[in-house]
């Protein structure tokens, strides 16, 4: 099974910082990564799938990269509703999910 | 309109069999997959299984004795039953459509 170790667990920021979140992945997982923010009592929604690619609907301020077994979530400038939990997901081989970041206002 | 809706127990007793239905709307299961992804209270997401356009399923390795997903096509049901339940199987289970859509949650405690 693939695991997905994803850092860090919580993140201190403010309204208008750059913030990176990571994950690794145990193999290769050909950037079927995908990146998902979850609210207090909602489902997850998906904000990239592949690495790379923004889901429709949401702001340009999110982007994904990586290769390999190392993939990156960037914020460039923080808002206010941007305050959640973010998950990494793999689906190179079924699915594993990272074990997520908190993301909370300084 | 695309949706999925989770039903089933609220409460289990532990070593007992916990059932859940995923209806959906507005897709076919002939042409999507359905998985089942889990929560418990304040802790991260566990992806338990899925079942794929075609009818067959795949689950997760630490799930694989306890856990059958199966489908009704004609009622757009997906279901799950897990077996042997112990207190840290509670969670919120929620079913999505090829881990994009979501249903809105389950919150299943198992408690005596």
């Amino acid at each position: 099974d693939i695991q997905m170790t994803q850092s860090p667990s919580f993140l201190s920021a403010s309204v208008g910082d750059r913030v990176t979140i990571n994950c690794k992945a145990s193999q290769n997982i050909n950037k079927y990564l995908n990146w998902y923010q979850q609210k207090l009592g909602e489902a997850p929604k998906r904000l990239i799938y592949n690495t790379n690619n923004l889901q429709t609907g949401i702001p340009s301020r999110f982007s994904g990269s990586g290769s390999g077994t190392d993939y990156t979530l960037t914020i460039s400038s923080l808002q206010p509703e941007d305050f959640a939990t973010y998950f990494c997901l793999q689906h190179n081989s079924f699915y594993t999910f990272g074990a997520g970041t908190k993301l909370e206002l300084k | 309109q695309v949706q999925l809706k989770e039903s089933g127990p609220g409460l289990v007793q532990p070593s007992q069999t916990l059932s859940l239905t995923c209806t959906v709307s507005g897709f076919s299961l002939t042409s999507n997959s359905v998985s089942w992804v889990r929560q418990p209270p304040g802790k991260g997401l566990e992806w338990m299984g899925a079942i794929w356009s075609g009818g067959s399923t795949d689950y997760n390795s630490a799930l694989k004795s306890r856990l059958s997903i199966s489908r009704d096509t004609s009622k757009s049901q997906v279901f799950l039953k897990m077996n042997s339940l112990q207190t840290e199987d509670t969670a919120i289970y929620f079913c999505t459509r090829r881990i994009l859509l979501w249903g809105q949650g389950v919150m299943v405690t198992v408690s005596s």
